[in-house]
């Protein structure tokens, strides 16, 4: 199994909503990752799990809040969140290398609309 | 910042063609990554070279990394339609934990 598995595909929630976006892989991989990609942008860091534990938040405000309950999902919990959270929010894991990342395998990715 | 700068913006070709897009990059690296994009999908890992490789082949695709400019390229031989995507250079600094910082991508279209 070599996917990366992001639900849901589509979100539309309001201001005052709390959601999760959620992210599993069974690749035993032991990093995993949330980008952010706006229209026509780059994807941007928002999180790093390394080993279970939290290794980089890129200052993301705290609407958004990760959570890695084991080896293999990612969770991204949502609330309060504004118009312009709206994105597509990518899930990503890499193999287990202490020394550098490697490549990444990304999921196809939740696209959320706040409105 | 890290992130990469890519040229160009877009890039439109016909099939059968070469296609080469550049990356440059501002501080010293681990490795430099190549991805693709369909439009609104996950990003599929393309190719990865190391600070200390010099060029890179995998099947169509050549990528070239030069340190002491801090710029890579990735040349596409023989295009196909099915090639139209964004293709984005994503780069790891030295001592940044498993942090992949992408570049700005470039927005391939090859046309039949």
């Amino acid at each position: 199994d070599t996917e990366v598995t992001q639900t849901p595909k589509h979100l539309v929630m309001g201001m005052t909503n709390k959601k999760s976006l959620k992210c599993e892989q069974h690749m035993g991989h032991r990093a995993m990752y949330w980008y952010k990609q706006k229209a026509k942008k780059p994807p941007e860091l928002m999180f790093v799990y390394s080993y279970e534990k939290l290794s980089i938040n890129e200052s993301v405000p705290s609407r958004f809040s990760p959570e890695c309950p084991n080896s293999s999902l990612l969770n991204l919990h949502l609330h309060a969140l504004q118009p312009e959270d709206s994105a597509l929010y990518l899930c990503a894991s890499s193999p287990p290398n202490t020394r550098n990342t490697g490549e990444l395998f990304f999921g196809e990715g939740s696209r959320l609309t706040v409105l | 910042s890290q992130q990469g700068e890519e040229d160009p913006q877009a890039l439109s070709i016909q099939e059968g063609e070469n296609a080469t897009m550049n990356c440059s990059y501002k501080t010293s690296i681990n490795n430099l990554q190549w991805y693709r994009q369909n439009s609104g999908r996950g990003l599929v890992h393309l190719i990865l070279i190391r600070s200390n490789e010099r060029e890179k082949h995998s099947g169509r695709l050549r990528v070239t990394l030069d340190t002491s400019k801090k710029s890579s390229s990735l040349l596409i031989t023989a295009s196909r339609a099915a090639d139209t995507a964004s293709y984005f250079c994503a780069t790891e600094v030295t001592g940044g934990g498993n942090k992949l910082t992408f570049g700005t991508g470039t927005q391939l279209k090859v046309e039949l």
